[in-house]
């Protein structure tokens, strides 16, 4: 089955503490994943995607095909950066590419 | 440019109603998602719209929910009659037609529904 596993509910870091939000997957096949990130009272938006390979705001992330793992880094955690984190799969089969999410994480950062 | 958006953006109604949500894509964007998280579970998915047409409505809850797209331009999503397991907040999500390579997915604000 396709699945996606956040671990952690919860996250809190001090500012400036590295953070690493953790992502497991279950998947048949060659798998997109993505991190999306809703901040307090925005919508839900597009954080980054393996694909890119990208740094974003600090963050990244590195697709580990043995682990079945993407999960999300950054150095240094900036207080900015509390919000809820979904990691995500596109997958399903077909042209649908749906994404399959988590549970979500909720990085909380103390000043 | 204007995002996708949802109305209403919250909608409290009585168990045995039937309530209407509207979701208005991205101008020119084909791909329309519908997803819906339900309190304390994950985004799930509901169906896809590719211009009018159904692309993928495995995961509709059951035939209380009806979608539809008619010209391929905004969506409506009913409920008929809500059950008090509905509550949740209904996302709306676009995209450009994929070409091999999945696009982003720009999500709306959200429909918060609760029946009571």
């Amino acid at each position: 089955a396709q699945r996606v596993t956040q671990p952690e509910k919860l996250l809190s870091v001090f500012k400036g503490a590295p953070v690493e939000l953790k992502c497991n997957y279950s998947y048949s096949g060659s798998p997109e994943l993505f991190w999306y990130v809703q901040y307090s009272r925005q919508r839900l938006q597009l954080l980054l995607r393996h694909i890119s390979r990208e740094s974003i705001k600090g963050f990244t992330a590195d697709l580990n095909k043995g682990e079945t793992s993407f999960h999300l880094k950054k150095p240094f955690a900036q207080e900015e950066d509390s919000a809820m984190y979904y990691c995500a799969l596109s997958g399903g089969g077909g042209a649908t590419n749906k994404l399959i999410f988590g549970t979500g994480t909720l990085l909380a950062v103390q000043p | 440019e204007a995002g996708v958006t949802q109305f209403p953006s919250h909608s409290v109604i009585e168990k045995g109603q039937t309530v209407t949500l509207r979701c208005d894509p991205i101008s020119g964007h084909d791909n329309l998602y519908w997803y819906r998280r339900v309190m304390g579970k994950e985004i799930k998915f509901l169906l896809h719209f590719v211009k009018e047409s159904k692309q993928d409505e495995s995961g509709m809850p059951n035939n209380r929910f009806l979608a539809e797209r008619t010209g391929g331009t905004y969506s409506t999503l009913k409920v008929q009659p809500a059950e008090l397991e509905d509550s949740g907040v209904y996302f709306c999500a676009s995209s450009q037609r994929p070409g091999g390579v999945s696009y982003e997915q720009y999500f709306g604000p959200g429909t918060r529904l609760t029946v009571t």
